[in-house]
């Protein structure tokens, strides 16, 4: 299986802030690197697919980069709403695997 | 609009079944594989199994292999997850996801939890 290895877990930032959260996989999985934004008690949300393209709807201030084994997750001028739990997820594989999540906490 | 919607989920006891279904619509159900991924609440997220759209190709977690068993109903737009010999560790939040070479729409999620 593929690994996906996310940090930090969990991180605290305030209003107005930009954000990066790191996703690295074990192999090579080109750029097939997703992004999910989840709060509590809601399914997962689409972000950004293909590592870099951002999902229908999705604001501005979210961007997705990176190929190879190596990927990250900005979120400029971070906003209210935007405080959730974070997740990458690879598609490379038939088996998808999901990164453990990074919380976006309240400073 | 894309829905999925799934069903199904309870208080089963150890060693019990379980039937899960998703109802999709929105979209020409046949032309997309369809996965289960599962999470326990305030864990990440697992994925389980997929099925192709045509029914010929399957696969499952190392976890639940030789005990669940995905299939799909293209006449009915459904999706399903038979689930058997369940333990405490199935115990979780299950979503039917869509698979547009990326898992771009997912179920509400319905909640399994296995104990006596």
């Amino acid at each position: 299986d593929i690994q996906m290895t996310q940090s930090p877990s969990s991180l605290a930032a305030s209003i107005g802030d930009t954000i990066t959260i790191t996703c690295r996989a074990s192999q090579d999985i080109d750029v097939y690197l997703n992004w999910y934004q989840q709060k509590p008690g809601k399914a997962p949300k689409l972000l950004v697919y293909y590592a870099s393209t951002l999902a229908n709807g999705v604001s501005s201030r979210f961007s997705g980069s990176g190929s190879g084994t190596e990927f990250t997750l900005t979120i400029n001028s971070l906003q209210l709403e935007d405080f959730a739990t974070y997740s990458c997820q690879q598609s490379y594989s038939i088996q998808w695997t999901f990164g453990r999540g990074t919380r976006v906490e309240v400073k | 609009e894309v829905h999925l919607v799934e069903s199904g989920g309870g208080l089963v006891q150890p060693g019990g079944s379980l039937r899960l279904s998703c109802a999709v619509s929105g979209f020409t159900f046949r032309n997309y594989w369809m996965h289960w991924v599962r999470q326990v609440p305030g864990e990440g997220l697992v994925w389980v199994s997929r099925i192709n759209g045509d029914e010929t190709s399957t696969s499952y977690a190392d976890s639940v292999k030789g005990r669940f068993t995905i299939s799909r109903d293209n006449t009915k737009n459904m999706l399903f997850l038979q689930m058997n010999s369940l333990t405490a560790e199935d115990t979780a939040v299950y979503y039917c996801v869509r698979d547009d070479t990326y898992p771009d729409y997912w179920g509400q999620g319905t909640l399994v939890t296995v104990s006596s």
